[in-house]
């Protein structure tokens, strides 16, 4: 079965603090994911990778930035936190191979920015 | 923008009947689509994908994907109060990326 960690499930921060999530998978997948879910909006992407050192802006990418220096590991930053960030995050990692590949989702972390 | 649609519902359905999700698409291209189900306060869970015209069955899952009508749907058969969930359909937006529907709410009342 494929593992995704993340390394937080609940996670307070201060606004204009530097934020580091991470993601681990476990099954050598090509594309990493980072989303956010809020009640209304559904899921939205905010950056993916689809290899290392390689990223692509999603659909809200302001505020954010990612890292993958290694192929298991997607960092995503929030370079000063604000209220409005305040959200469940899910990263998520997929085959790259063969097409549209079924995305496999990490347990979430909420995020509260106070 | 590629966009997938759903009801958000909530869908009530009493135990041991045949819930039906359906979910609408607007690029003509898509070829593969994916069902996840999401407990509050969970991650989604993938449970089904389907990446051709027909039907798949798996369990008590059916997927149903209509290129024509551009329309996917999920049959829950002998529904479960287990299976009170949201139900998310997902579909392509480029080679790698999916876009997601806001889901459907499911009950199931015992």
């Amino acid at each position: 079965d494929v593992k995704v960690t993340q390394s937080s499930r609940y996670l307070v921060k201060r606004t204009g603090e530097k934020v580091f999530l991470e993601c681990v998978q476990d099954m050598d997948h090509e594309n990493m994911f980072w989303y956010r879910q809020d009640p209304g909006l559904g899921l939205r992407l905010i950056y993916f990778s689809y290899d290392v050192k390689m990223k692509e802006k999603g659909d809200i990418p302001e505020g954010y930035s990612v890292s993958r220096e290694k192929k298991e590991r997607f960092s995503l930053i929030l370079e000063s936190a604000s209220t409005n960030q305040t959200s469940m995050y899910l990263c998520a990692s997929s085959r790259r191979t063969g097409g549209n590949q079924p995305q496999h989702f990490g347990d979430g972390t909420r995020l509260s920015i106070l | 923008q590629k966009e997938v649609e759903q009801n958000s519902g909530p869908l009530s359905v009493p135990e041991g009947a045949i819930a039906s999700l359906n979910c609408t698409y607007s690029d003509r291209g898509s070829q593969s689509f994916f069902w996840y189900r999401q407990y509050s306060g969970k991650s989604p869970e993938l449970i089904m994908f389907i990446y051709s015209n027909g039907d798949k069955e798996d369990g008590r899952f059916t997927a149903q994907l209509n290129k024509a009508s551009q329309y996917v749907s999920l049959l829950i058969r002998d529904s479960q109060p287990s299976d009170s969930a949201t139900y998310l359909c997902a579909g392509p937006t480029g080679y790698s990326t999916l876009t997601f529907g806001k889901g459907t709410m499911l009950l199931v009342s015992p």
